[in-house]
Parts: C-alpha cells; sequence; structure tokens
C-alpha cells in the first residue's frame, strides 16, 4: 500500500526555519518524482518544489532561493527545508508523488501537515 | 492569479450534468497534458482524470475530461450530492519549466 506521511508543520516566526519531512511507504523515492505542494487557508493549489529520479530539482519561483527540496534514500524520505520564512508561507504542505508520464501529474497525495508563520 | 482560469463556482441539481472549464496557453495546455484533481472538504486533494482524458481505476465514469487546444474541461454526469467538493486543472508549462494548477472551482449539489 502506497503511504505518504507528513511531518514538521508548526508555528514559526517571520524569518526562521524549519524542516517538513515526508516518509513513503510502498515504494521507494529514488524511483519515483516527488513534489511539494502548498495551499494558503482558503486559496488554491500551488505547485512548490520536485526532485526527479536522476535527483535534479525544480522549484517556483515563489520559494527559490528560500526553500530546498531532497531526499533520503535509505530513510526513503523527502524533505523540505524552508528558510527566511514569510507570513505568506503559511499554509497546508502536502508531500506527493509525481508521475512522469503525461507531462507529471500528482498521482498519490499525503495528507498534509500545516505550516504557520507568524509572530 | 493563477496560470490555468477556471471558474470560481458552479453548481447543479442532483442527477444534473455541469463541465467545469480550464483555460491556459500555448506554454501549458496547448502542449501539455492535463489533469483534474477532487478536493472534498477537508480532505488532501485526489487524483480525478490524467493525461487529459483518463479515469485512474476507483473514479467513477460519471467523470470524464476532455481538451481542445488552450483548453480543457471536466464533465461530472449524473450529480450526486457526494459530489460537492473544490475541482483543480492541472498542467506542465514549459515557460515556468513546471507544473501549474488552476484557480480550483467550487462545485455546489443544490
Amino acid at each position: 500500500e502506497v503511504r505518504l506521511v507528513e511531518s514538521g508543520g508548526a508555528l514559526i516566526q517571520p524569518g526562521g526555519s524549519l524542516r517538513l519531512s515526508c516518509a513513503a511507504s510502498g515504494f521507494t523515492v529514488i524511483s519515483n518524482y516527488m513534489a511539494w505542494v502548498r495551499q494558503a487557508p482558503g486559496k488554491g493549489l500551488e505547485w512548490l518544489s520536485v526532485i526527479y529520479s536522476d535527483g535534479s530539482t525544480y522549484h517556483a519561483d515563489s520559494v527559490k532561493g528560500r526553500f530546498t527540496i531532497a531526499r533520503d534514500t535509505s530513510k526513503n524520505t523527502v524533505y523540505l527545508q524552508m528558510n527566511s520564512l514569510r507570513a505568506e508561507d503559511t499554509a497546508v504542505y502536502y508531500c506527493a508523488r509525481v508521475n512522469g508520464d503525461y507531462s507529471d501529474y500528482i498521482d498519490f497525495w499525503g495528507q498534509g501537515t500545516l505550516v504557520t508563520v507568524s509572530s | 492569479q493563477s496560470v490555468l482560469t477556471q471558474p470560481p463556482s458552479v453548481s447543479g441539481a442532483p442527477g444534473q450534468r455541469v463541465t467545469i472549464s480550464c483555460t491556459g496557453s500555448s506554454s501549458n495546455i496547448g502542449a501539455f497534458y492535463v489533469h483534474w484533481y477532487q478536493q472534498l472538504p477537508g480532505t488532501a486533494p485526489r487524483l480525478l482524470i490524467y493525461g487529459d482524458t483518463n479515469r485512474p481505476s476507483g473514479v467513477p465514469d460519471r467523470f470524464s475530461g476532455s481538451k481542445s487546444g488552450t483548453s480543457a474541461s471536466l464533465a461530472i454526469t449524473g450529480l450526486q450530492a457526494e459530489d460537492e467538493a473544490d475541482y483543480y486543472c492541472q498542467s506542465y508549462d514549459s515557460n515556468l519549466s513546471g507544473g501549474v494548477f488552476g484557480g480550483g472551482t467550487k462545485l455546489t449539489v443544490l
């Protein structure tokens, strides 16, 4: 059974850092594309970051230079390191598995973890 | 401002057919596949349609997708109360080199 379990969400002050984790089971992250998607309160979905099977990464302009996606294949876990956090980063962050066929779509989502940036 | 444009809301009575549009450009829908997701209140999104027209196993055939040029549509027939949710389209954008979502459409079953 495919499972994605996110953790690490918290209340954090502006300018702070946080690392989200996504533990995968039922498949291997090294063989798949993995992504982070976020959803601000009452808003739509935003495609944030992707790590491809070859280890290359993509980050949306809104988080480029501040967020970094990475993986630990020994733990079958994907991470999102978030630095210089801003109030507008407040959102539920979903970990997702990306299917690279048909020009990248998400075939499985985690349950999400809430990040609140506020003083 | 989302790269893909969807109507904020649509509604329909039980048993009716509704469609949700998704409009993009030549750098996304016009060149790449479109996918649709359903997000029930308080839950994570789930894949509804992939590759313009394909349904994953477990998705009822009441849901169907289509695409023409730089626009795509999701059709839901035989509307049921349980279909009340937010629906998002998604594609890939060559200018951004990444995935893009529509702003989402809230479906209300009257």
